[in-house]
C-alpha cells in the first residue's frame, strides 16, 4: 500500500497519560498536515510541516500538543497530560507542493 | 472569518432522484473550493474540485461568486452514493483545508 498509513489506528488512555502517534506520508511528498476530527464535525487543521520545517500551527494546538517531522519523512504527534476533551480521529494528509492532499486512515483517540 | 457552512446534516434522497448538496463559504478573497467524501469504512478523498470542472462520478459543482455558493449535484443518484460529503476550501494557494460539518447523504432504495 503506498497511501498515507497511520498508527496506531486506535489508541485509549486515561486521562493525564502522555500518546504519540505517527503518520508515513506518501512518499516524496513533501508536505504533511495534521487534523482533528470530532464528532459531528468536518476536520479541523492543527499543523503542517514542509520537509522538516513546522511552517503553521493552530491555535487549536495547545502547549500540550506538539509534533515534529524530523528528517521530513514520518511525523509525530504527541499529547502530554490528555484530557477528555482530546477524544477524537486524528487525520494525517501528504501532499505535493500545490497539489491534491492524501488523507491517511487516522488515529481514534478515548480518553477516559 | 474563513468558513464553510453546509446546511444539512442529513439528506435522504430515492435512488434516481437528483441530488443537490448544499455548501455556501465565507472568504474574502478567492478561495479553491472542493468537495471531499468519505465512503463507510474508507478514507477521506478528494471528490472534485472547481479549478477542474469536471464532472466525478456523475456529481458535478459549479462555484457561484456572487452568491458564495458551491452546490454538489447530481441528475440520478446510486446506493453507491452513499456516504459523507464535505465541502472545503483553501483560502491561499498551499495553505491548510477548512471544512465544513458534512452532509450525510443517504440514498433510499
Amino acid at each position: 500500500d503506498t497511501g498515507v498509513s497511520q498508527n496506531p489506528r486506535h489508541k485509549i488512555t486515561k486521562r493525564g497519560q502522555n500518546v504519540t502517534f505517527r503518520c508515513d506520508p506518501i512518499s516524496e511528498h513533501n508536505r504533511l498536515y495534521w487534523y482533528r476530527q470530532t464528532l459531528g464535525q468536518g476536520p479541523e487543521f492543527l499543523t503542517y510541516f514542509q520537509n522538516e520545517a513546522q511552517l503553521e500551527k493552530s491555535r487549536l494546538l495547545s502547549d500540550r500538543f506538539s509534533a515534529e517531522r524530523p528528517k521530513g519523512s514520518f511525523s509525530t504527534l504527541e499529547i502530554q497530560r490528555t484530557e477528555q476533551g482530546d477524544s477524537a480521529m486524528y487525520l494525517c494528509a501528504s501532499s505535493v507542493l500545490h497539489n491534491e492532499q492524501f488523507f491517511g486512515p487516522g488515529t481514534r483517540l478515548t480518553v477516559l | 472569518a474563513q468558513r464553510v457552512t453546509q446546511p444539512e446534516k442529513l439528506l435522504s434522497v430515492f435512488k434516481g432522484a437528483p441530488v443537490e448538496l448544499k455548501c455556501n463559504y465565507s472568504y474574502s478573497g478567492s478561495p479553491e473550493l472542493f468537495w471531499y467524501v468519505q465512503y463507510s469504512r474508507q478514507r477521506l478523498q478528494l471528490l472534485l474540485r472547481h479549478i477542474s470542472r469536471e464532472s466525478i462520478k456523475g456529481f458535478t459543482a459549479d462555484l457561484n461568486k456572487g452568491e458564495t455558493s458551491f452546490h454538489l449535484k447530481k441528475p440520478f443518484a446510486q446506493e453507491e452514493d452513499s456516504a459523507m460529503y464535505y465541502c472545503a476550501l483553501i483560502p491561499n494557494r498551499d495553505d491548510k483545508i477548512i471544512f465544513g460539518k458534512g452532509t450525510r447523504l443517504h440514498i433510499l432504495p
